[in-house]
């Protein structure tokens, strides 16, 4: 069965320094989205980006935070200069716009990021 | 204000009792979809079921099943039988719009523990 995977598993970074999270969405869908969830906190939306471009932001999702689609099959999110409070699960999920009706988003295993 | 609202933290049940998950959502829009998520210990989120407003028939898969209210904007989830395979953190999520490209607002979540 299709699935999305993310790497790293887990990261860990100095405050300050730029990470990138990487995620494979399945091969057929087009929205593609970031979310993220703090340890024990309910999981809140970062992004959504179709054709090559993002659709939707929350106010979470500022200067520090970019997404590209560097390729046919990587979604990357970096965060520039990662802070203390950016330390959280983040999701990324990918949704299939062939079948509207559905709206189903099917969501990776997850990156831990650590700032230390 | 909360889109969605999760109101039980944690929930403990004996192995084979029946339980129930409440969800309750606030949106303005005629057209949206509901959803429910398992997050297993291993962290990922797995899709379980999607509904969309226009579809008030309950839905029923193996020893879940899921009870959709308009008149009480609820969308609640029962698992019949339980297992300690059903021990996780389960996520009430609400998309507000037709569309594939928008974000899921999810509840707080509710922690299950199924006690053999």
């Amino acid at each position: 069965e299709p699935e999305v995977t993310q790497t790293p598993s887990h990261q860990v970074t100095q405050m300050g320094q730029e990470v990138i999270l990487r995620c494979v969405p399945i091969s057929n869908h087009l929205y593609f989205y970031w979310y993220r969830q703090i340890l024990g906190q309910k999981v809140e939306f970062l992004v959504s980006f179709y054709n090559n471009e993002i659709s939707e932001k929350s106010e979470i999702f500022d200067d520090q935070f970019s997404v590209e689609r560097p390729d046919g099959s990587n979604f990357t999110l970096k965060i520039r200069s990662t802070k203390l409070e950016d330390s959280a699960m983040y999701f990324c999920a990918s949704s299939d716009p062939g079948d509207r009706s559905k709206n189903i988003q099917y969501f990776g295993a997850g990156t831990r990021l650590s700032v230390l | 204000a909360q889109k969605v609202t999760q109101a039980q933290t944690e929930i403990s049940v004996v192995e084979k009792e029946d339980v129930t998950l409440d969800c309750v959502y606030e949106t303005r829009d005629t057209t949206y979809y509901l959803f429910w998520y398992k997050q297993p210990p291993s962290g990922e989120l797995v899709f379980l079921i999607r509904r969309n407003s226009f579809d008030e028939q309950n839905e029923i898969s193996g020893r879940y099943s899921w009870n959709f209210q308009k008149s009480t904007s609820s969308f609640n989830f029962t698992i019949t039988a339980s297992q300690v395979v059903d021990s996780a953190v389960y996520f009430c999520a609400l998309s507000e719009a037709p569309n594939t490209g928008n974000q899921f607002y999810f509840g707080t979540g509710t922690s299950l523990t199924v006690i053999p």
